[in-house]
């Protein structure tokens, strides 16, 4: 069985560039979550999907970070413009749901903003 | 205040000792969710072991055993006979609020570094 796939693996940009990250998620997987990881530091959820519904976006800094998930399957994340403390690893992560459904997470999207 | 608290930002082992990886959570919710998840240098993060808050006995997983006391609000990881690729990061991770609902939050502690000596 396919896990989680992400692309791309790394991304440098110059800041007020826009940038774009994709997830796969495992197939079955009702549930995504793009998570922001700072070095060192645990992952920060910026938005959960139900499907093709954004659930929870309250952490999404919505002036420059958007997402979509286009028949309740792939889904990007996009900054635009992208500052320099946007640099960290994004990570998608998806589950079946429920109290003991666990997440599986891709390896993530470092993203370097100069 | 902190939903999750990992006390330990870093840990040194010697090989084959056993070493609890402190976590304590918060929350109001009657129903609640668990995890431990290890993350090595590579980045990918790799789950462990899931603990219920109903469930009676401690969660185990071959060498990684849950000491979940649920009065204290504490759900350590136990991992036995440490070996060299346990070294990596460690997150405690909580899930509350009602499945498939908005309020179903997963919220990850900052982590615990553990280093595994030779």
């Amino acid at each position: 069985e396919a896990g989680v796939v992400q692309s791309p693996r790394y991304k440098i940009i110059e800041k007020k560039q826009p940038v774009a990250f994709w997830c796969n998620p495992i197939s079955g997987h009702n549930t995504l979550y793009w998570y922001l990881q700072n070095l060192g530091q645990g992952p920060e959820l910026l938005i959960r999907y139900e499907n093709e519904e954004a659930v929870d976006d309250s952490q999404l800094p919505k002036d420059r970070f958007s997402a979509e998930r286009l028949k309740g399957v792939d889904s990007t994340l996009k900054i635009q413009p992208a500052e320099l403390g946007d640099s960290a690893v994004y990570l998608c992560a998806s589950s079946l749901g429920g109290y003991t459904g666990e997440l599986f997470f891709g390896e993530g999207s470092r993203l370097t903003v100069l | 205040a902190q939903k999750i608290t990992q006390t330990q930002p870093g840990m040194f082992v010697q090989e084959k000792e056993a070493v609890t990886l402190d976590c304590t959570y918060d929350t109001s919710d009657p129903s609640y969710g668990l995890f431990w998840y290890k993350q090595p240098s590579s980045g990918e993060m790799i789950f462990l072991i899931y603990q219920g808050s109903y469930d009676q006995q401690n969660a185990t997983e071959g060498r990684y055993s849950l000491n979940f006391q649920k009065a204290r609000k504490s759900a350590n990881l136990v991992i036995s006979a440490s070996q060299l690729g346990d070294s990596a990061m460690y997150f405690c991770a909580m899930r509350e609020g009602r499945p498939l609902n908005r309020d179903d939050k997963i919220i990850f502690g900052k982590g615990t570094r553990l280093h595994i000596l030779p």
